[in-house]
């Protein structure tokens, strides 16, 4: 069982947006703003999109973004594309072991 | 531009012990910038961090991995190595190398991953 929660799967039509939530407790989530968000794609490394809670790398696009209230987090994908299908992962530090925390992972399809 | 590189036996037996080296080509482990990490994922499943080490040497370790886990850096060959005891087909996974800044708690670069596969 991971520590932080996420949906196994969403779905979502080109151009609709989906969000995608990452639950965790005060020791992780919502005690720190070191919130991540990662894409990876079948056979690959996974990659970096959103680090803490809501900051986009160099060269993610601005359709990526992410946000959190309380013990939840959130990663919003806007205008959906066929290249967005892929698994996302969260992960937070968490101070109870110092540590780092994922979430199971989400399976989003594009429909 | 800086990459990082797994490298390591793809089959170990059960209740021997894995090893693995992180190479960084294009760049330097001796950054005091960075922590470097190694990430797992099992087969169809998902991530699970196991620990990071700073080019000083100092490390965190995963609790629930810590009594079996040693993470050494060798600034000398920009290079820093896993050791996993007492492995179980429970430790069969993609082994990745990754950099997290200092500051943070993302990890910004990953290694291609390796496939570590524990059968007798």
């Amino acid at each position: 069982q991971s520590a932080l929660t996420q949906p196994a799967s969403v779905s979502g039509s080109p151009g609709q947006s989906i969000t995608i939530s990452c639950t965790g407790t005060n020791s992780d989530v919502g005690g720190y703003n070191y919130v991540s968000w990662y894409q990876q794609h079948p056979g690959r490394a996974p990659k970096l999109m959103i680090y803490d809670v809501s900051n986009r790398p160099s060269g993610v696009s601005n359709r990526f973004s992410g946000s959190k209230f309380g013990n939840t987090a959130s990663l919003t994908i806007s205008g959906l594309q066929a290249e967005d299908e892929a698994d996302y992962y969260c992960s937070s530090y968490a101070s109870s072991s110092t540590s780092v925390v994922f979430g199971g992972g989400t399976k989003l399809t594009v429909l | 531009q800086l990459q990082l590189q797994e490298s390591g036996p793809g089959l170990v037996k059960p209740s021997e012990t894995l090893s693995l080296t992180c190479t960084a080509p294009g760049g330097s482990i001796s950054s005091s910038s960075y922590y470097w990490a190694w990430i797992r994922q099992p087969p169809g499943k998902g991530l699970e961090w196991i620990g990071n080490i700073y080019y000083s040497g100092s490390t965190y370790y995963n609790p629930s991995l810590k009594s079996r886990v040693t993470i050494s850096v060798d600034t000398s060959k920009n290079q820093f190595s896993l050791k996993l005891t007492s492995v179980t087909a429970a430790d069969t996974a993609v082994y990745y190398c990754a950099r997290r800044g200092v500051r943070g708690w993302d990890f910004d670069l990953w290694g291609r991953g390796t496939l570590v596969t524990v059968s007798s």
